[in-house]
């Protein structure tokens, strides 16, 4: 079946810009991850949803970085007022979240540059 | 806070080697999970492990758990080119309703002729 799909997969923007990324989960499946990763470095925690559960917005780095989930399906993350820091791969996963189902499924990433 | 630490992060080995690597984490957990990443691509889930002493093989590779020591370890059995990827260990935190995977740095392994 399909996988976690994103997109763009590449996204180049002017500093100051704001940027939306969409995720695609696999179907059924109720939890849906953002996560940022740098060039060569691991995978750092944005958000995650759960069900109609509020969001754990924990690891969000600054008020520019927002995301939403509409109808427990898509999710976008949107980044306002884009830095150059901000430049990293951002990977969405999906999981079941089946009673002792956590393993996430990844989609391709959407490569983002700010000039 | 649930810490995962991974060792080495940078690994560079000769084709028919053996070598391991190592997952440690800080507090109690009840699953912890390997992920691959090839270079420029997303990450693919290798293994899960759910109980202490719990071994799962595929192919070179095999991961084991011991959760009294919260240690997991990944071997690689007489490595080969296409091994080269950095693996991730990932661990559940659980709070409540809400579980989450905490990751650890990742290991760079390069294989090398």
């Amino acid at each position: 079946g399909a996988g976690v799909s994103q997109s763009p997969s590449n996204k180049v923007t002017e500093k100051g810009k704001d940027v939306e990324l969409r995720c695609d989960p696999i179907s059924g499946h109720t939890a849906l991850y953002w996560y940022r990763q740098s060039l060569g470095q691991g995978l750092e925690f944005l958000i995650y949803f759960q069900g109609n559960s509020a969001p754990d917005k924990s690891g969000l780095p600054s008020d520019r970085f927002s995301a939403e989930r509409t109808g427990g399906s898509v999710s976008t993350l949107t980044i306002q007022r884009t830095q150059q820091e901000d430049s990293a791969v951002y990977l969405c996963a999906s999981s079941p979240r089946l009673a002792g189902a956590d393993t996430q499924y990844f989609g391709p990433g959407t490569r983002l540059t700010v000039l | 806070e649930l810490k995962v630490e991974q060792n080495p992060l940078f690994l560079s080995m000769q084709e028919g080697k053996n070598y391991t690597i190592y997952c440690n984490y800080s507090t109690t957990s009840d699953r912890l999970y390997w992920y691959r990443q090839d270079p420029g691509k997303s990450l693919e889930s290798l293994f899960v492990l759910l109980s202490n002493g719990a071994v799962k093989q595929e192919g070179r590779l095999m991961a084991s758990l011991d959760t009294k020591a919260r240690l997991s370890t990944l071997h690689i059995t007489a490595a080969v080119h296409d091994l080269s990827a950095t693996y991730f260990c990932a661990v559940v935190r659980s709070a409540g309703n809400n579980r989450k995977l905490i990751w650890g740095l990742g290991t760079s392994l390069a294989v090398n002729p």
